[in-house]
């Protein structure tokens, strides 16, 4: 399978935790795009890394949250003190800058609940 | 600021044709992208326009007018597998894309 990864695919923690979620992108994408999403709604942009320098970071995204992509391949984003508004899909996508669309491609996504 | 506004639900009939259709307005055009989300999975691209015009591709189709800031997603033959979510987003003058909340589209029989 050579899609966008992600693991693990569901996380049930207790609040005051600290999680780590795992994505593997497609192996040629140099970007890569960490979002948060709710029922209802779309995707919330969370941060986005182009190789290994990450270029932007949602101003809504609290300090717990750090994200991280060390080699320009694989990346991890963590959540310290988990609270029960962590709740949510975090889903992980990649793209291939320079590409005419740029079109973003999704992992799986990983379920967070926070009890 | 930025806005994309889409209908929350639609209902359509296995067998018949549906449009959904998606209004924005963003800072700069660089592409506006269709995705399908089912229950409890992942967006999957449909279709992208940055020109204006239709976009066809097998029974799903895609139009762009970027003088009015609309575009539909036309999906014909309906099957019961198209029941999702259809997401419009635009990716804007940074290259970031902005979201909508979604379309739930529900095929009865």
């Amino acid at each position: 399978d050579t899609g966008v990864s992600q693991d693990p695919r569901h996380k049930i923690t207790k609040r005051g935790q600290n999680v780590t979620f795992r994505c593997d992108p497609i192996s040629e994408h140099n970007r890569l795009y960490w979002y948060r999403q709710t029922l209802g709604q779309g995707p919330e942009f969370l941060t986005y890394f182009q190789n290994e320098a990450q270029l932007e970071k949602s101003r809504l995204l609290s300090d717990r949250f750090s994200a991280e992509r060390p080699k320009g391949s694989f990346s991890t984003l963590e959540i310290q003190r988990t609270e029960q508004g962590d709740s949510a899909m975090y889903l992980c996508a990649s793209s291939l800058r320079g590409e005419v669309t740029d079109t973003q491609y999704f992992g799986p996504g990983t379920r967070l609940t926070v009890l | 600021g930025q806005n994309i506004d889409q209908p929350t639900e639609m209902t359509a009939t296995e067998g018949a044709i549906v449009q959904i259709n998606c209004t924005y307005q963003t800072s700069g055009f660089n592409g506006l992208f269709w995705y399908q989300q089912h229950a409890g999975e992942a967006p999957t691209f449909l279709s992208y326009n940055v020109l204006d015009g239709l976009e066809e591709k097998g029974r799903f189709s895609s139009f762009l007018s970027r003088s009015k800031g609309y575009s539909y997603l036309l999906l014909k033959e309906l099957q019961m597998k198209d029941s999702a979510s259809y997401l419009c987003a635009v990716l804007d003058s940074n290259y970031q894309l902005i979201w909508g909340a979604g379309t739930k589209l529900i095929i009865k029989p």
